[in-house]
């Protein structure tokens, strides 16, 4: 399988624990993103890695997400101490290492904060 | 920061009706303009994409849009809908130059009953 993926689908956790998700994107794009999506909205920017290097953090990414891509392979994206509003789908997409790419997107990782 | 803003965020069509759906963003620089379609139970796809050249593009499953610069806006289209076309539709933008993060729309969910 060529495509993006991610792991895991879904997610239930109680307020307060620490979730981490994976992503591991096609194997020769260089650029990797997360976004959120929540329900009825678009998915929205997280943070971006371009190989192992994170070069933008949105304002939305507080203290508690911290995101890594060591070696410039898979991504993880860690969430402490999780509130009901983290509540929402992760997304992971990935493009070549050229402007205008496009991005492939992962099939998400839906996560329920109880 | 680019923002985009669709429109009708449901429609409801029989088959063989015309789709129009509208998008229009907020940017001031050189943008990349798609469209991505979410079937149900699917991830995020690429409909079609417009970089430059010729203003009308053509994508997937007889999907087209335009682009019209003076209007900021990059509508989709689909002169006869079927079924399977059933989905949430996204419209995104990405700054001409930069990280290429995408900046989506709400969506519109798209129901085309038989």
């Amino acid at each position: 399988d060529t495509g993006v993926s991610q792991d895991p689908r879904h997610k239930i956790t109680k307020r307060g624990q620490n979730v981490t998700f994976r992503c591991d994107p096609i194997s020769e794009h260089n650029r990797l993103y997360w976004y959120r999506q929540t329900l009825g909205q678009g998915p929205e920017f997280l943070t971006y890695f371009q190989n192992e290097a994170q070069l933008e953090k949105s304002r939305l990414l507080s203290d508690r997400f911290s995101a890594e891509r060591p070696k410039g392979s898979f991504s993880t994206l860690e969430i402490q101490r999780t509130e009901q509003g983290d509540s929402a789908m992760y997304l992971c997409a990935s493009s070549g290492d050229r402007e205008n790419y496009e991005q492939y997107f992962g099939p998400g990782t839906r996560l329920t904060v109880t | 920061a680019q923002s985009v803003s669709q429109h009708n965020h449901h429609v409801i069509l029989s088959e063989a009706a015309s789709l129009e759906l509208g998008c229009n963003y907020s940017y001031g620089g050189t943008v990349n303009l798609f469209w991505y379609v979410q079937y149900p139970g699917q991830h995020l796809q690429l409909l079609l994409k417009y970089f430059s050249g010729d203003p009308l593009v053509k994508g997937i499953k007889g999907f087209e849009a335009e682009f019209i610069k003076s209007k900021f806006s990059f509508n989709l289209r689909k002169p006869s809908v079927q079924w399977s076309d059933t989905a949430e539709y996204f419209c995104a933008v990405t700054a001409y130059y930069g990280n290429n993060r995408l900046a989506f729309g709400k969506g519109n969910q798209v129901v085309v009953i038989p």
